[in-house]
């Protein structure tokens, strides 16, 4: 069984740029969801993705969007960056009536 | 709204003493609740979770948390410290029946074990 993996592993970045991290979800988990972690801070929720469809957001802005695709994969973009979105990415998956979430090892973004 | 809080940022034991990691939570709806690990530079693990079954809920690596409703408390424990359990733990609320599953976590508690 394959587990959840995140690419690239770290990502540098000047402010005002964009960027798109990657997720492949564990096998048989159909939702995907994603979480900042600051330096020093528990992950916060940035949003969900189940079935394709975004499935509830946390407190981030629109710059920050999503996909996910059809074999569950999932994208996170973040636009016009800033240097407080310099931080680590964690991509979650699990399946829809299981709470459970398992975690990639996250991308460490830093914005210069 | 649901919230966890951790008390103490910082806990330091010795290797074979007793681990206790605070987690109190707030919650309007009977919670999920869980407790990850997070190693140096690497995502999240899961400990353990409770989910309305047993309130005493047994994890990996021999950690054990105890649900007390009337506490709003879910502290995370281990009789016997290893040198290999030094890393950062982070307690975990969510709810069931909701539509969304996302995971509000605490600040975490970074624990150290000494020889």
């Amino acid at each position: 069984e394959t587990g959840v993996t995140q690419s690239p592993t770290h990502l540098i970045k000047t402010r005002g740029q964009q960027v798109t991290l990657r997720c492949s979800s564990q096998s048989g988990h159909n939702t995907v969801s994603w979480y900042q972690q600051a330096l020093g801070q528990g992950p916060q929720f940035i949003f969900q993705y189940y079935r394709e469809e975004e499935n509830g957001r946390g407190n981030f802005p629109p710059r920050f969007s999503g996909l996910q695709f059809p074999n569950y994969s999932s994208e996170l973009n973040v636009n016009a960056l800033e240097l407080d979105d310099s931080a680590l990415y964690l991509c979650a998956s699990s399946a829809r009536t299981d709470y459970e979430q398992y975690f990639g090892p996250g991308t460490r973004l830093t914005v210069t | 709204a649901q919230s966890v809080t951790q008390l103490g940022s910082h806990v330091s034991v010795s290797e074979g003493a007793l681990v206790l990691l605070r987690c109190n939570y707030s919650s309007s709806v009977p919670p999920y609740l869980f407790w990850y690990v997070q190693y140096p530079n690497q995502g999240l693990q899961l400990l353990l979770k409770y989910t309305s079954a047993a309130t005493l809920v047994k994890g990996i690596n021999g950690f054990e948390a105890e649900f007390k409703k009337s506490e709003t408390s879910f502290h995370l424990t281990k009789p016997s410290a290893h040198m290999s359990d030094a890393a950062e733990y982070f307690c975990a609320v969510t709810s069931y029946g909701g539509s969304q599953g996302n995971l509000i976590f605490g600040k975490g508690t970074k624990l150290s074990v000494k020889p």
